[in-house]
């Protein structure tokens, strides 16, 4: 079953703008990770926050986490065309093994 | 790091076939998870792969219908079976980082059309 809810499910942007994607979860975790997704083929791994993390920096990704709300969000800055793509939260539960449960996604959409 | 290898890319197949999906990773691995991705939908995990053992299904899919292979610690093969075209789906395989065993690897996905 999905753990992860994620909003919005679709978001439209002009490049420059900053894109904010939620996600939010059920359990207790031992991280959060954030996957991106072209055209539904391979997801690529962009960024991993650990339950004890409240933020972290990647690039232009900014990610939080607030494990009070169950909730985590991710900031694409300064966003371009070649962001356009569905992005993915997943969690990798505590007390399990190193499997992963990902949320319904986000297609953030980039407009030149 | 690790390179994903997942053949075929896309299929058109016909309703009660087979088909068989590969997947060779550029490394050896412990685990190996298999996805399934509905159109328009997330990830659902099908089952975990480990060398040597039988595959762990998740609720919701069975050994009848996905039989997995794990011959050794670079290759995996899932096949699905007596399809129909509920089957239509990207099906994907993953990897554990070799170095970190956090972070998931993924193949390019295997787009599957049931007639």
């Amino acid at each position: 079953s999905q753990q992860g809810e994620e909003d919005p499910q679709a978001l439209s942007i002009q490049e420059g703008e900053n894109a904010t994607m939620n996600c939010s979860y059920k359990t207790s975790i031992n991280n959060l990770q954030w996957y991106r997704q072209n055209s539904g083929r391979g997801l690529v791994h962009l960024i991993l926050i650990r339950s004890n993390e409240r933020e972290k920096h990647s690039g232009r990704l900014r990610v939080t986490l607030d494990t009070s709300k169950k909730s985590s969000s991710l900031l694409i800055t300064a966003s371009r065309a070649a962001d356009t793509a569905s992005y993915f939260c997943a969690t990798a539960l505590s007390g399990g093994y190193n499997k992963l449960i990902f949320g319904a996604g986000t297609r953030l959409a980039v407009h030149p | 790091s690790a390179v994903i290898s997942q053949k075929p890319s896309r299929d058109i197949c016909q309703r009660g076939t087979s088909l068989t999906i590969q997947c060779q990773v550029d490394s050896q691995v412990t685990m190996m998870f298999w996805y399934r991705q509905q159109p328009g939908q997330s990830l659902t995990l099908i089952a975990t792969a480990n060398q040597g053992s039988e595959a762990t299904y998740e609720s919701g899919f069975v050994i009848d219908k996905f039989p997995i292979s794990r011959p050794n610690l670079t290759f995996s093969t899932l096949t699905v079976s007596n399809m129909s075209p509920e089957d239509s789906s990207i099906y994907l395989c993953s990897v554990e980082d070799p170095g970190a065993n956090e972070k998931l690897f993924f193949g390019s996905g295997t787009q599957l059309s049931v007639l």
